[in-house]
């Protein structure tokens, strides 16, 4: 079946303005997570969703960044008057329920530059 | 809070040859999980292999296979009989339940060669 897909592939745009990143989950998956990824870095936590409520926001940087989900599959991640720093790849995974013992599923990312 | 360290920032092997990739962590948790994943220059991460804390047996996926250290919070990846195609990033990781999400290491860069 059809894996987690992400759009767009690259995104370029001018700082200060706003941008949004789409998920497309796993069918059936209701735990959907955010990272991002820096250039030369691990793979940092910002959000994750269990349906359509986010459990868990620690990991967003600045009020300047926010995620929804609806109906409990598409996910998008907007980031608002960007900067320079914010320029990395988004990585969206999913799994079957928010739990270890269901393997989180990557798709390919985003890569956002900010210039 | 968790923290996954992972020392190595560049390897190299030989094709066919056996490399062992470092890892150390550090959790207060009793109950958690690693992780090794691996970063194709798609970027699509790929699990490689997992460990259950509580289990004292090392896991192993056909070439793949790991060295837990419980009490030395060390969990290092040993790549068998290494292919071109195994040339990739690769990702330590950590998750407990009451995180809730995986927290990674920095990546260990991977070179085969002929």
């Amino acid at each position: 079946g059809a894996g987690v897909s992400q759009s767009p592939s690259n995104k370029v745009t001018e700082k200060g303005k706003d941008v949004e990143l789409r998920c497309d989950p796993i069918s059936g998956h209701t735990a959907l997570y955010w990272y991002r990824q820096r250039l030369g870095q691990g793979l940092e936590f910002l959000i994750y969703f269990q349906g359509n409520s986010a459990p868990d926001k620690s990991g967003l940087p600045s009020d300047r960044f926010s995620a929804e989900r609806t109906g409990g599959s598409v996910s998008t991640l907007t980031i608002q008057r960007t900067q320079q720093e914010d320029s990395a790849v988004y990585l969206c995974a999913s799994s079957l329920a928010n739990a270890v013992s269901y393997e989180q599923y990557f798709g390919p990312g985003t890569r956002l530059t900010v210039t | 809070a968790q923290t996954v360290t992972q020392s190595q920032p560049e390897m190299s092997v030989q094709e066919a040859e056996t490399v062992t990739l470092s890892c150390t962590y550090d959790t207060s948790e009793s109950d958690y999980y690693l992780f090794w994943y691996k970063q194709p220059p798609s970027r699509q991460m790929i699990l490689v292999i997992r460990q259950e804390a509580y289990k004292q047996q090392n896991a192993t996926e056909n070439r793949f296979s790991v060295n837990f250290q419980k009490a030395a919070k060390s969990f290092s990846l040993k790549i068998s009989d290494s292919q071109l195609g195994d040339a990739a990033m690769y990702f330590c990781a950590s998750y407990t339940g009451t995180a809730s999400k995986l927290t990674f290491g920095t990546g260990t860069r991977l070179q085969v060669t002929l």
